[in-house]
């Protein structure tokens, strides 16, 4: 079984400061996803990596796949940043149209 | 646009009883998933349909059935709804593409007692 491992759990950081959350992944991918998850619930699509490294405004998401790891960074962070960030990835094996989600991380941002 | 638009947004079963959950799309998506988030676990796939008439089987599907008679509706229902099936169920659409991205619709809250 794909597992999906995010670290931290939770994640504090004072506005302005470099903020990095990792994703681990345990069998061959086909592409992995970044999504935020807003604190009234919804679910937003942030990149979608297969290699190499994306850029979007403050957010930088690379990924390793050699190392199975990807990482999300945000610059010059901002409460508006507060929210749950979850990693995904569609397996090269198992079922089709199947991804599998970390259990996200909890960042809250302080003004 | 109006994306993904789910119904209802909040819901109190008892334990028996039955419900139907609704997700449309206006993006002319061919696939669409339904989505179960418990705390403290990632978001499992219950079922999902690659298109107009055609759904399977996700990684929970028991206590669950689906149909896809439209291309832009998605219905999940519950038969005789338990506890354990409290959750926040999320639809999602995407392009004909494994790797394209998923949209989210904004979730429903069910609660069985």
């Amino acid at each position: 079984k794909n597992e999906v491992e995010q670290s931290p759990q939770n994640l504090t950081a004072q506005e302005g400061e470099f903020i990095t959350i990792n994703c681990s992944y345990s069998v061959g991918i086909s592409a992995l996803h970044w999504l935020q998850q807003h604190p009234g619930g919804g679910i937003v699509s942030l990149f979608m990596l297969s290699s190499g490294k994306k850029k979007h405004g403050r957010l930088i998401a690379t990924i390793n796949i050699q190392e199975k790891h990807s990482s999300l960074h945000i610059t010059a962070s901002h409460p508006r940043d507060s929210a749950v960030y979850i990693c995904a990835v569609k397996s090269l094996s198992g079922s089709a149209r199947q991804l599998t989600f970390g259990s996200g991380t909890q960042l809250t941002v302080l003004p | 646009n109006a994306g993904v638009t789910q119904t209802p947004k909040f819901r109190v079963l008892k334990t028996g009883q039955s419900m139907t959950l609704l997700c449309a799309q206006d993006m002319n998506h061919e696939y669409m998933y339904w989505y179960r988030q418990d705390p403290g676990m990632g978001l499992r796939l219950i079922h999902y349909s690659v298109g107009e008439g055609t759904t399977a089987k996700g990684e929970v599907p028991d206590g669950y059935n689906v149909s896809r008679l439209k291309k832009q509706n998605f219905l999940l229902g519950l038969e005789s709804a338990a506890p354990s099936q409290t959750s926040v169920y999320f639809c999602a659409s995407s392009l004909p593409r494994d790797t394209y991205e998923q949209y989210f619709g904004p979730g429903t809250r069910l609660t069985v007692t």
